[in-house]
């Protein structure tokens, strides 16, 4: 099974400030990793796909990248409604296991 | 494009429940679907899949054997069969479509609004 590590599991900033939440695992998954964003009570969204490819509808402060074994999701200019929590997940082999989720905060 | 759940509920340990994922918006029938759970507080957790026509599933280990994927295309609707209920299979469940976006990147796009189920005595 693929294991996905997910850092930091919690972060705090500023509104307009640029944050990176990282995801590694231990074999390549080449790009088969997606981002999602979880609100409090609510269905995750989808944010990125084939590690770097941003979902339609998804604000262009969002971006992914990476490929092998570790990827990035990177936040530019942070806003209010981004408080949420960030999950990865692999699509690479059965099970597909998401990271254990990234909290952000807005200060 | 939606995903209804239904069917959750209270249920005592090794009970039997069943979930539906009611699908409106788009040819069902094309999509791979998956379920994946959340117990209260905690990570989402992949649980199982199923191609378009029903015939290949997989599961996660720990409901392999306990649980079943299903899908009826004629009624637009998945299923997931849980029995031995389990106090650790406590979560809300959400069902989920798979899109392919070329070049092997698919992801879970869509996601219903999930329907807890409790599993105590």
């Amino acid at each position: 099974d693929i294991q996905m590590t997910q850092s930091p599991s919690s972060l705090s900033a500023s509104v307009g400030a640029t944050v990176t939440i990282t995801c590694r695992t231990r074999q390549s998954i080449s790009h088969f990793l997606s981002w999602y964003q979880q609100k409090l009570g609510k269905a995750p969204r989808l944010l990125i796909y084939g590690a770097s490819t941003l979902q339609s509808g998804v604000p262009s402060r969002f971006s992914g990248d990476g490929s092998g074994t570790e990827f990035t999701l990177t936040i530019n200019g942070l806003q209010p409604e981004d408080c949420a929590t960030y999950y990865c997940q692999q699509s690479y082999s059965s099970p597909f296991s998401f990271g254990q989720g990234t909290k952000l905060e807005i200060e | 494009v939606q995903l209804v759940e239904s069917g959750g509920g209270l249920v005592q340990p090794g009970g039997s429940l069943r979930l539906s994922c009611g699908v409106s918006g788009f040819t069902f029938r094309s999509y791979w679907m998956h379920w994946v759970r959340q117990a209260p507080g905690k990570g989402l957790v992949w649980v199982s899949r199923t191609n378009s026509d029903g015939t290949s599933t997989i599961y996660a280990d720990s409901v392999k054997g306990r649980f079943t994927i299903s899908r009826d295309n004629t009624k637009n609707t998945m299923y997931l069969q849980m029995n031995s209920l389990r106090a650790e299979d406590t979560a809300v469940y959400y069902c989920a479509r798979e899109s392919t976006f070329g070049g092997g990147r698919d992801a879970l796009d869509i996601w219903g609004q999930g329907t807890m189920v409790t599993v105590s005595s």
